[in-house]
């Protein structure tokens, strides 16, 4: 089945040592979106790209960055984690164009040790 | 991007109807509404999307009156796997493809109880 794939699941990793999250694609979608989720808040969009045209949120710490090597995969890296990076990180894919549906990956967890 | 604001939580019993209300006073002519089901430790799940009047599939209906300041998830006959977070999103699609359509506003907590 076409779909989103997050890996890893769950992530751990030290204060201050660099992290990678992954997330692969399926469905051949354009737009692909890196949101942060903190426990009992909505989710929070970091960036998003179109193609391979990067969009970031004027409120997205520096720490954050993202690659799109090509349609189908999108990393998220965090270059020097903080305890308040702990967090569901979600990838989400969307057709570009018109009003259709956005797909979303299960998401990882990451924990900031 | 329109602002949405929705009750932080609501409480149901297992075979009724729930309607949760979104308010999205400033959305523009081009922005369509869309929901979103979110259970822990999941991604969100696409639920329904409309533009006015009524939308219905199999698992909801959204109604949205004339002036689109507003709009009603339904959820025919709840029952205990409902329990999720909802969300309401308000955006234009066409905009550039810009993430507006993926700004997540509070959301409505909803338990189904037995």
């Amino acid at each position: 089945d076409a779909m989103v794939i997050q890996n890893p699941r769950y992530q751990v990793t030290q204060f201050g040592k660099p992290v990678t999250l992954s997330c692969s694609q399926t469905l051949n979608h354009n737009v692909m979106y890196w949101y942060q989720q903190k426990s009992s808040q909505a989710p929070k969009l970091l960036f998003h790209y179109y193609d391979k045209d990067f969009n970031n949120e004027a409120d997205t710490p520096d720490n954050f960055q993202s690659r799109r090597p090509n349609t189908s995969f999108c990393f998220l890296d965090i270059r020097s984690p903080g305890l308040g990076d702990a967090a569901m990180y979600l990838c989400a894919t969307k057709p570009a164009g018109g009003p259709y549906e956005q797909y979303f990956g299960p998401g990882t967890r990451l924990t900031v040790t | 991007l329109a602002k949405t604001t929705q009750p932080i939580s609501m409480d149901s019993y297992e075979g009724q109807e729930v309607n949760i209300t979104c308010s999205h006073n400033n959305i523009a002519t081009n922005d369509y509404i869309t929901w979103y089901q979110q259970f822990p430790s999941q991604g969100p799940r696409f639920i329904i999307q409309g533009y006015k009047t009524k939308v219905t599939n199999e698992v909801a209906s959204l109604f949205i009156p004339a002036d689109r300041k507003s709009s009603t998830l339904s959820l025919p006959r709840v029952s205990l796997s409902d329990t999720a977070v909802y969300y309401c999103l308000v955006g234009d699609p066409e905009r550039g493809n810009a993430g507006n359509m993926l700004t997540f506003g509070g959301g409505t907590r909803l338990m189904v109880k037995p």
